[in-house]
């Protein structure tokens, strides 16, 4: 069974653009969660994705997005950039909300 | 909101010791996950706990669910060299709605010496 795929695995990025990054999650899991994952702040969550619907979501602006598709596969928007975005974006997936997580093994971003 | 406090930081060991670590919290967790991250990957889940008082064995490794159900901890029996990284535990409550509410660690950078 083939794990979390998360594309791309880097990414480069200036100040002011958007970034879209996928996730596809473990056959037959339907909830996606993503998280943020920098030195300084360590493994922030983002939100959670189950059946198309946001079902949870961190504290982050609203410059931070994501959708689910009905295939479950996900995908996270962040416009506007800025440096502090910078991190290891982690995707993350389960069964059912409350199921364990299996990550992915993230897209680092950089923006200069 | 829910805050973990995991330590050590770091921790250099001699290959074949034992290393433990712990995770406390001020708040209630119904659920306690350990996770091993390497450079340049995802974490990867070692041990799930769900009940306070479980004491739960993955080979080497051994981690507890605190009576209190605030703290947990893992121990790595007779490290090699392949343990070394990133441990994160995790703290997890349903929130309403089902929607879980998960609270990571600040992990334990953990380095094993031939």
């Amino acid at each position: 069974k083939a794990g979390v795929t998360q594309t791309p695995r880097y990414l480069i990025k200036t100040r002011g653009q958007q970034v879209t990054l996928s996730c596809s999650p473990i056959s037959g899991h339907r909830s996606v969660s993503w998280y943020q994952q920098t030195p300084g702040q360590g493994l922030q969550f983002l939100f959670e994705y189950f059946s198309e619907t946001q079902r949870n979501k961190g504290n982050f602006p609203g410059r931070f997005s994501g959708r689910q598709f009905s295939n479950s596969r996900s995908e996270m928007n962040v416009s506007t950039l800025e440096l502090g975005d910078s991190a290891l974006y982690l995707c993350a997936s389960s069964l059912g909300l409350n199921e364990k997580l299996f990550f992915g093994s993230g897209t680092q971003l950089s923006v200069l | 909101g829910q805050q973990l406090n995991q330590s050590p930081q770091s921790m250099f060991i001699q290959e074949g010791e034992d290393v433990s670590m712990n995770c406390t919290s001020s708040s209630i967790f119904n659920t306690w996950l350990w996770y091993k991250q390497d450079p340049g990957e995802g974490p990867v889940l070692l041990i799930a706990l769900y009940k306070a008082g479980e004491l739960t064995s993955n080979g080497r490794l051994t981690a507890q669910f605190g009576i209190t159900r605030k703290d947990s901890f893992l121990n790595i029996s007779a490290s090699i060299p392949s343990d070394v990284g990133i441990y994160f535990c995790a703290g997890q409550i349903p929130r309403s709605g089902s929607a879980r509410q998960l609270t990571f660690g600040s992990g334990t950078q953990l380095t094993v010496l031939p």
